[in-house]
């Protein structure tokens, strides 16, 4: 059973310092692996997708890296903002369900101060 | 565009009683997903629907619990009866595709009293 794990589960970074959030899954098979972002009683925004052959993608001050074989994702924020603090979200779909269903974690919720 | 819309935002009901909570999906998505996410146990998959079919209902807790979706533009999840461990809050996503984005609703807080 696909299991995924985000650490730290907190956050803490002083503005404008450069981070980086991690995400490990047990079972290679995946379809793909997203990164969300999570606002307080908001629902889910869609940050990064990368597909099972990719090995990265970059939307802005934002990468997130993929090593599939050893199970790991990374999301770099670069420039840390307050506006970035939220819960940030690992999600993989797996290959045998054709990249349908997600298998989240539980987050690292990030606090960036002014 | 609008997004995923869900209804009611908040609801809060005795045990016992019916809970509806609706969902209209991205118009153009094929696929819907309806997630319960709880402070012990995350964010989980309850069932998903592709074409107004449901494809995989495993996720769903018990027999209380029952989705439908009788149209392109419309879901429900129905909890009866309903039960304290129930309170959760219920997200409802839609993807264009298997393997694309998934765009998620506000959520449904709901609390069982």
């Amino acid at each position: 059973k696909q299991e995924v794990t985000q650490i730290p589960a907190a956050l803490s970074v002083p503005e404008g310092e450069n981070l980086v959030l991690n995400c490990s899954f047990t079972d290679s098979a995946i379809y793909n692996l997203q990164w969300f972002r999570q606002d307080p009683g908001k629902g889910l925004t869609s940050l990064l997708l990368i597909q099972s052959s990719q090995r990265e993608q970059t939307s802005g001050r934002l990468n997130a890296s993929l090593d599939k074989s050893s199970g790991r994702s990374t999301l770099y924020i670069a420039a840390s903002q307050p506006g970035d603090s939220a819960t940030y979200l690992c999600a993989v779909s797996m290959a045998n369900q054709a990249g349908t269903a997600l298998i989240f974690g539980k987050g690292t919720t990030l606090s960036v101060s002014s | 565009d609008a997004g995923v819309i869900q209804s009611p935002r908040h609801e809060v009901t005795e045990m016992g009683q019916e809970v509806t909570l609706r969902c209209k999906p991205i118009s153009g998505h094929d696929y819907l997903f309806w997630y319960r996410q709880t402070m012990m146990r995350g964010l989980e998959l309850l069932i998903y629907f592709n074409n107004n079919v449901p494809i995989d209902d495993s996720g769903m807790p018990e027999d209380r619990f029952s989705a439908k979706m009788p149209n392109a533009s419309f879901s429900t999840l129905k909890i009866q009866p309903s039960e304290p461990r129930d309170s959760a809050v219920y997200f409802c996503a839609s993807s264009f595709s298997k393997g694309q984005p998934q765009h998620f609703g506000d959520g449904t807080r709901l609390s069982i009293l």
